[in-house]
């Protein structure tokens, strides 16, 4: 038990549906990030919170929407996805000032 | 080039085994690194900081190149439960600190 909790752990879904990721820390952290991790690909950078304030989007297509309505949850809206959008999609957390970040488990994300 | 570059492996090493892992980074503003390791199918973990002086960790011995730009991971006495993947991670210290990570290198330990 990393103190970051994600759900669901895995979700199939069509490229119409619209799903959402949730992702909740309980470790007092002010930062938090979204990964994409694809198969044979290294983890990369989607978003990234501080102070629910959005610091980075790393060029990601809108069709991934994150909201975070305090420094305590994440999530990530998905909404017609494509298929080479299928991977585990991790939430992070952190405290400014310190160097370790907490993973949660992770979605295994499967667009059919 | 990749920012960070590591050998996918998967290197096969017996029980005991002494096991080198090196790492690559391009940029050389980079001013944080790490290993973290990832079992199969679950989230990666901090193993270790890697410091300019060179850091020890039990059986785990992290280097830093500044100049070369490489990071290495030594791990000593491999047990089975080594077997993972580890993640070399290099850092720009922007505020929230970006992190880039590394493909990984897959450590498969035997009996």
């Amino acid at each position: 038990e990393t103190g970051v909790t994600q759900t669901p752990r895995h979700l199939v879904m069509g490229m119409t549906n619209k799903k959402s990721l949730k992702c909740e820390q309980h470790l007092g952290h002010n930062a938090m990030y979204w990964y994409k991790q694809s198969a044979k690909k290294p983890l990369e950078l989607m978003f990234v919170y501080n102070f629910k304030e959005q610091t980075e989007n790393n060029s990601v297509p809108s069709r991934f929407s994150p909201e975070c309505p305090n420094s305590s949850h994440l999530f990530l809206h998905l909404h017609t996805l494509q298929p080479e959008d299928s991977a585990l999609y991790l939430c992070a957390s952190k405290d400014r000032g310190h160097e370790k970040l907490f993973f949660g488990s992770g979605t295994q994300l499967s667009v059919l | 080039r990749k920012e960070v570059e590591q050998d996918p492996g998967p290197f096969n090493v017996p029980e005991g085994a002494t096991v080198a892992f090196n790492c690559t980074y391009s940029n050389s503003a980079s001013q944080s690194f790490f290993w973290y390791r990832q079992d199969c199918r679950k989230e990666p973990k901090l193993l270790m900081s890697v410091y300019s002086s060179g850091n020890e960790d039990g059986r785990f011995t992290a280097q830093l190149n500044r100049a070369s730009q490489y990071i290495s991971l030594l791990i000593r006495d491999s047990k089975l439960s080594d077997s993972a993947t580890y993640l070399c991670v290099v850092g720009m210290n922007t505020g929230f600190q970006k992190l880039v990570f590394g493909t990984g290198t897959r450590l498969l330990v035997s009996p």
